[in-house]
């Protein structure tokens, strides 16, 4: 069965210091990989996304995710938190449209 | 452009009653998607659509329908509310795989209460 895992239900850091946002899957082929952030009684919205090449992708509002193949993990980063951030994060391989699934969530928590 | 847009935001209904939720996308894509959104579970997709016409049910589709009538529009409806069913609903919508790398545009979610 395909799934993924974002081992952590809230993350907790102080404004300026960075942020990871773990993620981890077991799905099938070569997935693309998606960040989507979710701020309080709004939709999800597209942070960035991995497709191939370089493991380090940049997206909206300062994040990276950095891929690693081995590790099947897609980590999501910041180097300098903001409390603007404090939402919920959902990690998101694909294999195409509906063959999108979800973690869990993670809600990120910035502390001023 | 409004981009996704869903009706309507908050309903409460009784056991037993039906509804509709009404999801209109204005960027033509092809695919259209409904999701619900419960607590500690992520998004769970409920049945989606790959074109005008088509229907396709999703991870849990049970007690609902859905019709895509127009390429712009994609209804969820709920024949017979059960408290189980009481959640947010979000749609989502989405280019043909292969054209776009299926990155997802999501309407504003509706609240479902069902006493």
């Amino acid at each position: 069965a395909q799934s993924v895992a974002q081992p952590e239900d809230q993350v907790n850091v102080a404004e300026g210091n960075p942020l990871t946002v773990k993620c981890t899957y077991s799905v099938s082929g070569n997935p693309y990989l998606f960040w989507y952030v979710q701020y309080p009684n709004r939709g999800l919205q597209f942070l960035l996304k991995y497709i191939t090449g370089d493991n380090l992708v940049k997206g909206s509002y300062g994040f990276e995710a950095e891929f690693n193949k081995s590790q099947t993990s897609f980590h999501l980063k910041k180097p300098s938190a903001l409390v603007s951030d404090s939402a919920l994060y959902f990690c998101a391989p694909s294999t195409g449209g509906f063959k999108t699934i979800f973690g869990a969530g993670t809600r990120l928590f910035v502390k001023a | 452009n409004a981009g996704v847009t869903q009706t309507p935001k908050f309903r409460v209904l009784k056991t037993g009653q039906s509804m509709t939720l009404l999801c209109a996308q204005d960027m033509n894509h092809e695919y259209m998607y409904w999701y619900r959104q419960d607590p500690g579970m992520g998004l769970r997709l409920i049945h989606y659509s790959v074109g005008e016409g088509t229907t396709a049910k999703g991870e849990v589709p049970d007690g609902y329908n859905v019709s895509r009538l127009k390429k712009q529009n994609f209804l969820l409806g709920l024949e017979s509310a059960a408290p189980s069913q009481t959640s947010v609903y979000f749609c989502a919508s989405s280019y043909l795989p292969g054209l776009n790398t299926g990155e997802l545009f999501f309407g504003e979610g509706s609240r479902l209460t069902v006493l």
